[in-house]
């Protein structure tokens, strides 16, 4: 399968401190994107990084891919309490399909 | 710009039930794709639709359908319903999709929770 795989599961941190969740997935790609999902609802899209690309910033989100390690890193700074989620990685390679990763809860304590 | 809509967004069905949920993509979106959610396992992909064709399916088994008319709307149909069916199930519209490479952006309705008992 080439489903992605994030870790921590569970992460729970104190509103201000960073965050950092990480995927690993098993096969070549084109581009790594990742998502969030709050409680029940429908997953938001954050941020893409392609394959050539090491780092990508967005506001306070930083994604690192590592191609040779093939695995992604996602840090969130100066975290605030509405980024509790889940969050999700996504990979597509040349087929028809988006694999997500089984995803990384995020606790922010106010 | 109106977002993905999905519906109905809560359903309680018994076992050997059949159940239809329906996905209303983004307006220019031809890509529509479903996936169930459930504790645990992610988001499995059950079958992408472009255009009104399959492009692609998971690994469901057949009791899982899908179509989609030509005003892209989507919907998937789930028959002889069993308790591990109980799922979020949710759509993503797209413009392409996982078509070249998959740098198409996904945009996901909120879901339609699925409770089988």
């Amino acid at each position: 399968s080439q489903q992605g795989e994030e870790d921590p599961q569970a992460l729970s941190i104190q509103e201000g401190e960073n965050a950092t969740m990480n995927c690993s997935y098993k096969t070549s790609i084109n581009n790594l994107q990742w998502y969030r999902q709050n409680s029940g609802r429908g997953l938001v899209h954050l941020i893409l990084i392609r394959s050539n690309e090491r780092e990508k910033h967005s506001g306070r989100l930083r994604v690192t891919l590592d191609t040779s390690k093939k695995s992604s890193s996602l840090l969130i700074t100066a975290s605030r309490a509405a980024d509790t989620a889940s969050y999700f990685c996504a990979t597509a390679s040349t087929g028809n399909q988006f694999y997500f990763g089984t995803g990384t809860s995020l606790t922010v304590i106010p | 710009k109106a977002g993905v809509t999905q519906t109905p967004r809560y359903l309680i069905k018994t076992r050997g039930q059949q159940v239809t949920l329906s996905c209303s993509p983004i307006s220019g979106h031809r890509s529509v794709s479903w996936y169930q959610q459930t504790p645990g396992q992610g988001l499995q992909f059950l079958f992408e639709y472009f255009s009104e064709t399959q492009r692609n399916k998971g690994n469901f088994p057949g009791r899982f359908s899908g179509r989609q008319f030509s005003n892209s709307r989507s919907e998937m149909n789930v028959s002889t319903l069993e308790l591990g069916d109980s799922a979020l199930y949710l759509c993503a519209s797209s413009l392409i999709g996982a078509l070249a490479g998959g740098f198409g952006e996904l945009f996901f309705g909120e879901g339609s929770r699925l409770t089988v008992l």
